[in-house]
């Protein structure tokens, strides 16, 4: 069956214009969550939806940063006025019982 | 077989030896211990889970061993092969939070 898929698999912009990732989760998944890896790191939770929850945003770094999942499927992540400091990958996993989360290959993010 | 008693960004291995991963987790809360690998270019791929409810955990060519009394989780594989080499990353939640994940480790192989 397919995995998560993630779109455009590399974005470049220039700095102060706004950028969407796509996320498309694992069918019947309801969990959903976006990390961000900048290059050489760990991955940094930004947020995290579940069902018909609100969504934890506890990670987000700015308010130039939101995200929206429409019909508890499909997933945006929306940065707005980018940063150079924002390039890096965008990754995005989805999870059925809340524990083991798979990933989508991610999108490679760079702010010129 | 190589070992490391701290966390290390790196480590090498020749083919056929077994490699153990040390990782230090942060929260006493949490119940849920998560082994991912990632090679380049790619999303991280998950290899074996554990439990808290559990100090060991066995796969193919893998093992997983949770020490709660210090926060400790290792990933142990056996006869390292070349198409190990990748980033192996520890994680750990309760369920239905995010993950958090830790420092990397670069596994190398050589043959």
């Amino acid at each position: 069956g397919a995995g998560v898929s993630q779109s455009p698999s590399n974005k470049v912009t220039e700095k102060g214009k706004d950028v969407e990732l796509r996320c498309d989760p694992i069918s019947g998944h309801t969990a959903l969550y976006w990390y961000r890896q900048s290059l050489g790191q760990g991955l940094e939770f930004l947020i995290y939806f579940q069902g018909n929850s609100a969504p934890d945003k506890s990670g987000l770094p700015s308010d130039r940063f939101s995200a929206e999942r429409t019909g508890g499927s499909v997933s945006t992540l929306t940065i707005q006025r980018t940063q150079q400091e924002d390039s890096a990958v965008y990754l995005c996993a989805s999870s059925l019982d809340g524990n083991e989360q798979f990933f989508g290959p991610g999108t490679r993010l760079t702010v010129l | 077989g190589e070992s490391v008693g701290l966390h290390l960004p790196t480590l090498s291995v020749q083919e056929g030896d077994n490699s153990i991963i040390n990782c230090a987790y942060s929260n006493s809360a949490s119940d849920y211990f998560i082994w991912y690998k990632q090679e380049s270019g790619k999303g991280p791929q998950f290899i074996i889970d554990i439990r808290s409810n559990m100090d060991k955990r066995q796969g193919q060519r893998v093992t997983v061993l949770l020490n709660k009394t210090v926060k400790h989780l290792s990933l142990q594989i056996a006869a390292t092969q070349p198409g190990d080499s990748a980033v192996y990353f520890c994680a750990e939640n309760q369920a239905g939070t995010a993950l958090i994940f830790g420092k990397g480790t670069t596994l190398s192989v050589s043959s």
